[in-house]
């Protein structure tokens, strides 16, 4: 079964800085997605980045990239000029690729980091 | 417009009692999921049906019973309400060809 695991279970940054996030996942699979959410306050998972497994460049979204290191099944993300609507908890998530057109596909969850923005 | 909507938002109910979460998506998708987030902010899938078919079902107590009379709607009725159970449940869509789920903005059940 994959597992997803986010080491830092809260990280604070001061605004206008850089602050990396850590993500790693165990697979046995070659092909797969990875993917980052924000879940502020409001409750809202709000998708930030996504990477698909087979494409060696990382995927970068304005502020936010991440660094995705395939042979050591790492998926960190990097945002850059935190601003204080990034304070939110973030999660790391990594799925599966349908064998079929059916919804099997499983989405899973690391246990999420919470992310203070210091003004 | 709201892609994906649940109604309540909230739910404060007694044990023993049964009650539905709705969900509704307007986005198209021809999957629809349940994820249930406990207090430890973890969240793990329960359900997920595909064009009203049920795929996932994950060790969720036969309490938990969901519903898909169309694509755009997967309703979650728990019988019997437990403590255990309060928690943020989540409905998300995904169309099955892309890769991205978006999700509603979650029923906190409070069960006392």
């Amino acid at each position: 079964a994959q597992t997803v695991t986010q080491s830092q279970p809260e990280m604070s940054v001061q605004e206008a800085e850089t602050v990396t996030l850590s993500c790693t996942y165990d697979t046995s699979e070659s092909d797969y997605y990875l993917f980052w959410y924000k879940q502020p306050p409001s409750r809202q998972m709000i998708l930030v980045i996504r990477q698909e497994a087979y494409k060696q460049q990382n995927a970068t979204e304005n502020r936010f990239s991440v660094n995705f290191q395939k042979a050591a099944k790492s998926f960190s993300l990097k945002i850059s000029d935190s601003q204080l609507g990034d304070a939110a908890m973030y999660f790391c998530a990594y799925r599966t690729i349908p064998d079929t057109n059916f919804g099997n596909e499983k989405l899973t969850f690391g246990t999420g980091t919470r992310l203070t923005i210091i003004p | 417009d709201t892609a994906v909507s649940q109604t309540p938002k909230y739910l404060v109910t007694q044990m023993g009692n049964d009650k539905s979460i709705k969900c509704e998506q307007n986005l198209g998708h021809d999957t629809m999921y349940w994820y249930k987030q406990d207090s430890k902010k973890f969240l793990k899938i329960m359900f997920s049906y595909n064009n009203k078919e049920l795929i996932i079902n994950e060790t969720v107590p036969n309490r938990f019973s969901p519903k898909s009379p169309d694509k755009a709607h997967l309703n979650l009725h728990i019988n019997s309400l437990e403590l255990g159970d309060s928690a943020v449940y989540f409905c998300a869509s995904s169309q099955v060809s892309r890769q991205v789920r978006t999700f509603g903005s979650g029923t906190r059940l409070t069960v006392v």
